[in-house]
């Protein structure tokens, strides 16, 4: 029932890269910015990229993202054990917030 | 430093009206670059948009809510409210007000769990 289309889990191992994907349409994704938000379990979201590539200040460079047409990717390269957590893309759609249903990034 | 902390009961009973403040520091709800709203998010679940305003008077509902929905903001007091009537149990959530700067999220509360239940 989400807007944005994200799968569900991933996992990968310390060290490792692993990248998230989210498919929106030309009413969202193709026509504004794309964020990601990381919530380790018990915490509040925390912003980890807006803009669709920009990192706000204290965001390592081991996050990146991008867009491409109607769909972004998160990248997380050097991955750490405290990098588990669920992972939300949001965009606009018509002036209003829209998510993805969530990835949880298990690193194992 | 901008704090953004949620505050109100955290059980409400099906029917009933579900109110929570939302008290900023570290910045102005009047600021006219941004915005100010409402997420939820139930048990175990994802990010649901509840609804946003501006200063300017600008209010954007989820349409799924707009019916029971209200949010008003007191400049005076730098806070903002929501609340949601006739609330059911599908209204249990974490319910998070946080900052939106352009077409971003960039600053949330710590969340308050509301759970419906008699």
């Amino acid at each position: 029932q989400f807007v944005l289309t994200q799968p569900p889990s991933v996992s990968a191992a310390p060290g490792q890269k692993v990248t998230i994907s989210c498919s929106g349409s030309s009413a969202n994704i193709g026509i504004n910015r794309v964020c990601w938000y990381q919530q380790v379990p018990g915490q509040a979201p925390k912003l980890l990229i807006y803009d669709s590539n920009k990192r706000p200040s204290g965001i390592p460079d081991r996050f990146s993202g991008s867009k491409s047409g109607t769909s972004a990717t998160l990248d997380i390269t050097g991955l750490q054990t405290g990098d588990e957590a669920d992972y939300y893309c949001g965009t606009w759609e018509s002036g209003v917030v829209v998510f993805g249903g969530g990835t949880r990034l298990t690193v194992v | 430093h901008l704090q953004l902390q949620e505050s109100g009961p955290g059980l409400v009973k099906p029917s009933e009206t579900l109110s929570l403040t939302c008290a900023v520091s570290g910045g102005s709800i009047a600021a006219p670059e941004y915005y100010w709203g409402w997420i939820r998010q139930p048990p175990g679940k994802g990010l649901e948009w509840v609804g946003t305003f501006h200063d300017s008077g600008n209010t954007y509902y989820n349409p799924s809510l707009r019916r029971r929905l209200t949010i008003s903001m007191d400049t005076s007091k730098n806070h903002f409210s929501l609340q949601l009537t006739s609330v059911t149990a599908a209204d249990t959530s974490i319910y998070y007000c946080a900052r939106l700067g352009y077409q971003v999220v960039d600053t949330w509360g710590q969340g308050i769990l509301v759970t419906v239940s008699s």
